[in-house]
């Protein structure tokens, strides 16, 4: 079946820091690929998506390219802020359906 | 602003009784809401397809005696955990599709989540 295996945390950085969430993925097809944040009492909300291989999704300095040849799509900020503090999820969507599967998340801190 | 709402944030019960959660969309009708469950270091896991004015759609492993969900109109979808137990201590989250946006013209929002608590 289809399945995310991202790494884990929590992760704690200093302010402009590089960042680096790792993300692969094992499925059928071709599915489309997703990051979600979590901000402290906030819902879930898409960060940013890729839909085709080498596509690069991109948002908020956030960037994540879908790697087909390796399954990945990992997540990479070259400079995080303090408002970066939030739990990150890696996930998958196939075809049509609007059901997701998620990574376990995982919870970065940023420190002034 | 939100999109879905759901509450309440956080609630703690007593093992054996019952909990309700609702998840509303604010803006817009939706004829269809997931609702996923978070165990700690656990992935997101999808437990049920709520379809309005019909039976919810569970996956494989998700008790539909115990975890009750009715769709009864557009805007509201109800979670509820019946004689609920410690091993029920959980995080769950609702979701809902808008059509006619993103990625296979579906565009997915979620609730605030519900953390409970079963002492």
């Amino acid at each position: 079946g289809n399945s995310v295996t991202q790494m884990e945390g929590p992760v704690t950085l200093s302010e402009e820091a590089f960042l680096t969430i790792n993300c692969t993925y094992t499925a059928t097809g071709y599915p489309s690929l997703f990051w979600y944040v979590q901000y402290p009492g906030e819902g879930l909300q898409l960060l940013l998506k890729a839909t085709k291989a080498d596509d690069k999704g991109s948002n908020k300095g956030f960037e994540a390219t879908y790697r087909k040849e390796t399954t990945s799509f990992h997540l990479e900020k070259g400079s995080v802020q303090v408002s970066d503090s939030a739990v990150y999820f890696c996930a998958l969507k196939q075809g049509g359906s609007e059901k997701l599967v998620f990574g376990k998340g995982m919870k970065l801190t940023v420190n002034p | 602003g939100a999109v879905v709402s759901q509450h309440p944030s956080w609630v703690i019960c007593k093992s054996g009784t019952s909990v309700k959660i609702e998840c509303r969309s604010l803006d817009f009708q939706a004829t269809t809401m997931f609702w996923y469950r978070q165990f700690p270091k656990q992935s997101l896991m999808l437990m049920a397809t709520s379809n309005e004015g019909s039976k919810a759609t569970y996956e494989q492993g998700v008790e539909k005696d115990k975890f009750l969900i009715n769709h009864a109109s557009l805007t509201l979808s109800t979670l509820t955990v019946t004689s609920a137990h410690p091993e029920d201590s959980s995080f769950y989250i609702c979701s809902v599709g808008v059509l006619g946006q993103g990625v296979s013209g579906n565009t997915i929002y979620f609730g605030e989540g519900s953390w409970l608590t079963v002492v």
